[in-house]
């Protein structure tokens, strides 16, 4: 079955205490994207990849690290995590012009 | 740069009735393809319809619908026999590429509750 997974998918976490969110897509897709989803602000994209070691910034990449080691992982780390990134996170692999989204990790920073 | 946006926060809909999401957008690009996304309370992303711009006519799966109107910049929603399993959060979404990483631009979204 074609699908994008994501671990953990609910997290609580303390500020400043270094996590990882891992990402990853069994349909050989070479763009892999994470976007963040706030009330009021629908989902915006963080990073994006288009091939392994091949990464760059979406629309709101501040506090956040990605890697592109092997085509099907696409990890978000945050370094030193702060409340203002407690959100709903989703991995996204696409190809052409369709999009495959994980089930989403929910994440709160205390 | 694309914007997308939701006018209505909020709507709601008797069960079996007809609703309507509104949806603009803002784009330079000629061409370009928009979505409705589904996000019931299973935070799960469901795509809903797909309209590609240079395509004339508009996109229909099943009882989901679509008003593109280009030269205004619209693209709205209608759910047509409104059932209980519609209730959502629904955004609306336009890709222009993969130039741009492939990224989708969504707007605000709209929570809909449909009511027995």
């Amino acid at each position: 079955e074609a699908q994008v997974t994501q671990n953990p998918r609910y997290l609580i976490t303390v500020t400043g205490k270094k996590l990882t969110v891992t990402c990853s897509q069994n349909m050989n897709h070479e763009y892999m994207s994470w976007y963040r989803q706030d009330p009021g602000l629908g989902l915006r994209q963080i990073y994006y990849s288009m091939n392994v070691e091949v990464t760059d910034k979406g629309d709101v990449p501040e506090g956040y690290k990605v890697s592109r080691k092997e085509k099907r992982n696409f990890p978000l780390i945050l370094e030193s995590p702060s409340p203002n990134q407690t959100s709903l996170y989703f991995c996204a692999s696409s190809f052409r012009n369709e999009q495959f989204f994980g089930p989403g990790t929910r994440l709160t920073v205390l | 740069a694309q914007t997308v946006t939701q006018s209505q926060p909020e709507m709601s809909v008797q069960e079996a009735e007809t609703v309507t999401l509104s949806c603009t957008y803002d784009t330079s690009e000629s061409n370009y393809y928009l979505f409705w996304y589904k996000q019931p309370p299973s935070r799960q992303m469901i795509l809903v319809i797909r309209q590609e711009a240079y395509k004339q006519q508009n996109a229909t799966e099943n009882r989901f619908s679509v008003n593109f109107q280009k030269a205004a910049k619209s693209f709205s929603l209608k759910i047509s026999d409104s059932q209980l399993g519609d209730t959502a959060m629904y955004f609306c979404a336009f890709w222009t590429g993969e130039t741009s990483g492939s990224r989708l631009t969504f707007g605000e979204g709209t929570q809909l509750t449909v009511n027995p």
